[in-house]
Order: structure tokens, then C-alpha cells, then sequence
């Protein structure tokens, strides 16, 4: 259990209002990650995060935000939000290293199904 | 870029016989990071199994194994003595090492049904 949390676990919304995410993780790991899971296209990179308001794009970021403001926390937001932004938000963790080796394994939350109506 | 395919949307088995799942990947490095995630009806992601480029011997967990072809560039699953709980859809994951990030590409991801 690499001790992740997401909040909320499901929401459904109207399109073109503003929504926020949270990831919050219990043992200071460095990187989080945002991705979206839609079917036929697995899981894809929206944002992720190297450190304390420290943030960088992923694949499909336009449309969303991040901000990082604690190790902690890690926030999704959607300005105003899309039907095509309707998916399920994964946040994940990563290790960073593992026995001496840079391997990047990476732990899930437990995902936000997001429903933009 | 990067990419993971994986060609088998389904695939089914029986209860205690072996399935291979298929993954293949494409990449100009040399350094890099494959994974086989898990991911059961709860929608909750867990890694089975990690192999490191640089190693030339195919990682085991269990039950659960790789077949790694570099050259090939394959990253097969092999699930042993199937059990009900395996059912679940299974993503490979690639992570390059150069770029320190841990990014991971995912392929479409294998819908596995082990039947009784």
C-alpha cells in the first residue's frame, strides 16, 4: 500500500463548470502523475510533478491543470469542463529508485470517475 | 516517441492451465523500463511485474513471468496455473532511463477471462 488517496471517487458535473482533483500520498515520494483512462487508449499522461511546484505536460494536457503546492498533494484541474473529459483520473506515485536502480515503479490511487454531462 | 502495442484486446483461459499475453514496443533507447500491470474489476492498477532493460534474464513473480526479446523488441506476459482472481485487463507499460521522469507509456491493455 504506497498510501495514495483520491478525492472525490466519483463526480459528475455539467460542462463548463470548473473541477478540481486531489491526489494526496502519505510518503513524501517526489514524482505524482496524473492519467486518464479511456477504453482503447489505456492509461495516458496528463501531467506529472518532480518535486514542490515543480510541474511539466504530459500527452493529453491540454484542457488541464495541475498545481503542487505540499509533497503531499497533488492537484487536477479542469478550467471548464468538456463531455471529452469524461474518464476515469488515476494519480500515481513513483518510487524514484529502487535497490540502487533507477527503475521509476510507479503506484496507483485508487482512480476518480469523472462524468461530464 | 515511444510506443506500446498491444495486440490481443481479449483473451480467455481455463482455470489452472498457462496464457501468454503480448506486448511489443518501440524505442531508439537503450535504457529503458518495462512493466505488466494489473488491473482487476475494483479499477485499482497494480504492477505484476518489472524487467530492466539492461538485464538479460526475464523477471519472475510467482506465478508470473516475462519472455523480454530486446532485439525483438517484445515484452511477453506468461501467467502460470491461472486462477479465478487473474482475471482482470493487464497493461504493459514502457519507462525510459534517460529521461529521469518515469513516465510511463501504456499500451490498449488485454482483457484476460479466466473461466472455471
Amino acid at each position: 500500500d504506497a498510501g495514495i488517496t483520491q478525492s472525490p471517487r466519483h463526480k459528475v458535473t455539467e460542462t463548463g463548470t470548473p473541477v478540481t482533483l486531489r491526489c494526496h500520498q502519505t510518503e513524501n515520494h517526489r514524482y505524482m502523475y496524473w492519467y486518464r483512462q479511456d477504453p482503447g487508449h489505456g492509461l495516458r499522461l496528463i501531467h506529472y510533478s518532480y518535486g514542490v511546484k515543480d510541474t511539466d505536460k504530459g500527452e493529453v494536457s491540454d484542457g488541464y491543470s495541475v498545481s503542487r503546492s505540499k509533497t503531499e498533494d497533488f492537484l487536477l484541474t479542469l478550467e471548464s469542463a468538456t463531455s471529452s473529459q469524461t474518464s476515469v483520473y488515476f494519480c500515481a506515485i513513483s518510487t524514484g529508485t529502487s535497490g540502487g536502480s533507477s527503475s521509476y515503479e510507479q503506484y496507483f490511487g485508487p482512480g476518480t470517475r469523472l462524468t461530464v454531462t | 516517441a515511444q510506443t506500446v502495442t498491444q495486440s490481443q484486446p481479449e483473451m480467455s483461459v481455463q482455470e489452472a492451465e498457462t496464457v501468454t499475453l503480448s506486448c511489443t514496443y518501440d524505442t531508439s533507447e537503450s535504457n529503458y523500463y518495462l512493466f505488466w500491470y494489473k488491473q482487476p474489476p475494483s479499477r485499482q492498477m497494480i504492477l505484476v511485474i518489472r524487467q530492466e532493460a539492461y538485464k538479460q534474464q526475464n523477471a519472475t513473480e510467482n506465478r508470473f513471468s516475462v519472455n523480454f526479446q530486446k532485439a525483438a523488441k517484445s515484452f511477453s506476459l506468461k501467467i502460470s496455473d491461472s486462477q479465478l482472481g487473474d482475471t482482470a485487463m493487464y497493461f504493459c507499460a514502457f519507462s525510459s532511463g534517460s529521461s529521469n521522469t518515469g513516465k510511463l507509456i501504456f499500451g490498449q491493455g488485454t482483457t484476460l477471462q479466466v473461466k472455471p
